[in-house]
């Protein structure tokens, strides 16, 4: 149980064009999901907690017009990269986690590859 | 704010026992949890302490000291599969919201 798909696994689109990131909770209803971005060898980067219904809080620094967040359902999460530039490649993975006694644990989908040209 | 401080890299020969340490800085703690991650993929949960002490699941351990501001991880009868990087996340905060480190990296050699 508590499986977390990311879709798609890779992409690569032309500076300027925007791209879309889903993140789905196949077994579980996800009250909160969480978008992280990577670096090669570095750590996960929160950007942003959305809670289903409701606007998603940016960490600092993140721009919010650039990544929008979409939580509309308990198991969608979208996030989208809008006039991507090529410092904006990187591995983008979501989490999911539930309300409850294992608010603690989160699940994590496998991750987005966003290369920009 | 919420730091956290771990080694960035340990090595270790299989069927060893290696121990990554985790100090943290943070108000409002709620807990700390433990991450595996292999290249490519995505970080798997792996063990979560709230109060002091030890948390035992298979050859995987963590441990707490709320006073110290410190936990680890203890992995046991080392195996190759356990090369990866380790994180320790910080909770705190009233929603929960999730902290990493940096990761440590550990190489496991035959």
């Amino acid at each position: 149980g508590a499986v977390v798909s990311q879709h798609p696994s890779r992409v690569i689109c032309k500076s300027g064009t925007s791209v879309k990131i889903e993140c789905r909770s196949l077994d579980f209803q996800a009250t909160t999901m969480f978008w992280y971005r990577q670096f090669p060898k570095k750590s996960l980067m929160l950007m942003a907690t959305s809670n289903e219904g409701s606007k998603a809080t940016y960490e600092q620094g993140v721009e919010k017009d650039k990544f929008l967040i979409n939580h509309a359902s308990l198991t969608l999460s979208t996030l989208t990269v809008t006039s991507a530039h090529p410092e904006d490649s990187s591995f983008y993975i979501c989490s999911a986690r539930t309300s409850g006694r294992r608010v603690y644990e989160q699940y994590f989908g496998p991750g987005t590859r966003l290369t920009v040209t | 704010g919420q730091s956290l401080e771990q080694p960035s890299e340990v090595t270790a020969v299989e069927g060893a026992i290696v121990q990554i340490n985790c100090t943290y800085q943070t108000s409002g703690f709620y807990g700390l949890s433990w991450y595996q991650q292999h290249d490519g993929g995505a970080p798997t949960f792996l063990s979560y302490n709230a109060l002091d002490g030890l948390e035992e699941t298979g050859r995987f351990s963590s441990f707490l000291s709320r006073s110290d501001s410190y936990g680890y991880l203890l992995l046991q009868e080392l195996q190759m599969k356990d090369s990866a990087s380790y994180f320790c996340a910080l909770l705190s905060g009233g929603s929960y919201i999730p902290t990493f480190g940096r990761g440590t990296s550990l190489i496991v050699h035959p």
